[in-house]
């Protein structure tokens, strides 16, 4: 069953610190992944995608990794600011012919406090 | 479009009552998705439409709820006899067929079921 899972659930750091966020998938076979953010009322935003290839991928102080043999990947956040509070999302899409299906992990909750 | 269009951004409604709400996709996506997001909840997919395959419902919570998507375009979903338990943002997203490519959110619709 393809499926995606994040952790933790929510996390609460203080301004400046970093903090990393996991995703682990079974989606297969894989096309790429997403890191979405979403501020409370808000749409999600992409942060980065990447494909089977890539390893690594910044967006100013937000990092995402992807290791396809492990089905794993991360978002790590450097000099958290009180703007990072939000949800964060992973999302993957398979390679299935014509569909490129898309499937949502519940998102990782996190408080940044002053 | 330019984005993914979402209709009303708010609803408030009273329990029992059905509702509409409706989504309009950027032109030329096949690909559209609905999901919901509860207070303090991660997402919960609930139905997704590609072309003209039959739709993945497996999402759906309970039988009173429903989606339509009419010529490949603008997609309704339809919830009936609503619950407070219903109350949540239902957001909409679009992309291309291949890949999940160009994979857009709409702002949303905040339910308040009361």
């Amino acid at each position: 069953k393809n499926q995606v899972e994040q952790s933790p659930q929510s996390l609460i750091i203080l301004e400046g610190k970093n903090c990393t966020l996991q995703c682990n998938y079974t989606v297969s076979p894989f096309s790429n992944l997403r890191w979405y953010k979403q501020d409370t009322g808000r749409g999600p935003v992409s942060l980065t995608i990447m494909t089977f290839s890539e390893n690594t991928k910044s967006n100013g102080r937000y990092t995402a990794t992807l290791d396809a043999d492990t089905k794993q990947s991360s978002l790590h956040i450097t000099a958290s600011q009180l703007s990072d509070s939000a949800s964060y999302i992973c999302v993957v899409s398979d390679r299935g012919s014509t569909l490129g299906r898309l499937y949502f992990g519940r998102g990782t909750q996190l408080t940044v406090w002053p | 479009g330019a984005g993914v269009s979402q209709s009303p951004s708010n609803k408030v409604t009273e329990k029992g009552k059905d509702v509409e709400l409706r989504c309009d996709p950027i032109s030329g996506h096949t690909a559209l998705y609905w999901y919901r997001q509860s207070l303090g909840q991660g997402l919960e997919f609930l139905i997704y439409f590609q072309g003209n395959s039959a739709p993945d419902k497996s999402g759906l919570p309970s039988d009173r709820f429903s989606a339509e998507r009419t010529g490949g375009s603008v997609s309704t979903l339809t919830i009936q006899r609503t619950q407070q338990e219903d109350s949540a943002v239902y957001l909409c997203a679009s992309s291309f067929s291949t890949g999940g490519y160009g994979y857009t959110f709409g702002s949303g619709t905040r339910l308040t079921v009361v």
